[in-house]
């Protein structure tokens, strides 16, 4: 079975600070993909990024980068530059590559202050 | 591109009733369609895999006679909450996919309030 996990349910970060939300998953496939989606108030999932298992270069997508560290199981998300329009639940998913069935996270609230 | 619609986006019912929430494709062909649950304050739960044509496939733990699913097209999935009761009021959010592409797309969600 698959586990994603996140220990911080809540995180803050100052306009135009930098924030690193946490993310740890467990898997026994090799070949699998993981996301960072965002959900603000409206409910909508919004994908922010995507990580290939099999790529060891880490992704981004402007603001948003990733740390993937495969051995630890470990898959960070870094927002650089926050804006206020970044406040917003993320969660962390992983899937496996043939069912494409998503495991998320518990998922961490970001605020973002003036 | 990849848009998908959830109708309706909120729902009122009273307990005992019966509520379908209609989940399109807008501009591609899904060929598997995902369903959840997400609660308040809570992350989603799948509740069923569905792929066009064929039988869904429900998660541990999630009546298939209560949430009945049908994915009779491929742009079109619907979930039925059937004999609904207050506690299967919650957020339903459906996703699809694709032949050959792994990135899940979302709708927007209906709210249940069954009273």
């Amino acid at each position: 079975a698959q586990t994603v996990t996140q220990s911080q349910p809540e995180m803050s970060v100052q306009e135009a600070e930098t924030v690193t939300l946490s993310c740890t998953y467990d898997t026994s496939e090799s070949d699998y993909y993981l996301f960072w989606y965002k959900q603000p108030p409206s409910r909508q999932m919004i994908l922010v990024i995507r990580q290939e298992a099999y790529k060891q270069q880490n992704a981004t997508e402007n603001r948003f980068s990733v740390n993937f560290q495969k051995a630890a199981k470990s898959f960070s998300l870094k927002i650089s530059d926050s804006q206020l329009g970044d406040a917003a639940m993320y969660f962390c998913a992983q899937n496996t590559g043939t069912a494409s069935k998503l495991t998320f996270g518990t998922g961490t609230r970001l605020q973002v202050t003036l | 591109g990849a848009v998908v619609s959830q109708h309706p986006s909120w729902v009122i019912c009273k307990s005992g009733t019966s509520v379908k929430i209609e989940c399109r494709s807008l501009d591609f062909q899904a060929t598997t369609m995902f369903w959840y649950r997400q609660f308040p304050k809570q992350s989603l739960m799948l509740m069923a895999t569905s792929n066009e044509g064929s039988k869904a496939t429900y998660e541990q733990g999630v009546e298939k006679d209560k949430f009945l699913i049908n994915h009779a097209s491929l742009t079109l999935s619907t979930l039925t909450v059937t004999s609904a009761h207050p506690e299967d009021s919650s957020f339903y959010i459906c996703s699809a996919i694709t032949s050959g592409y792994n990135e899940q797309f979302f709708g927007p969600g209906t709210r249940l309030t069954v009273l």
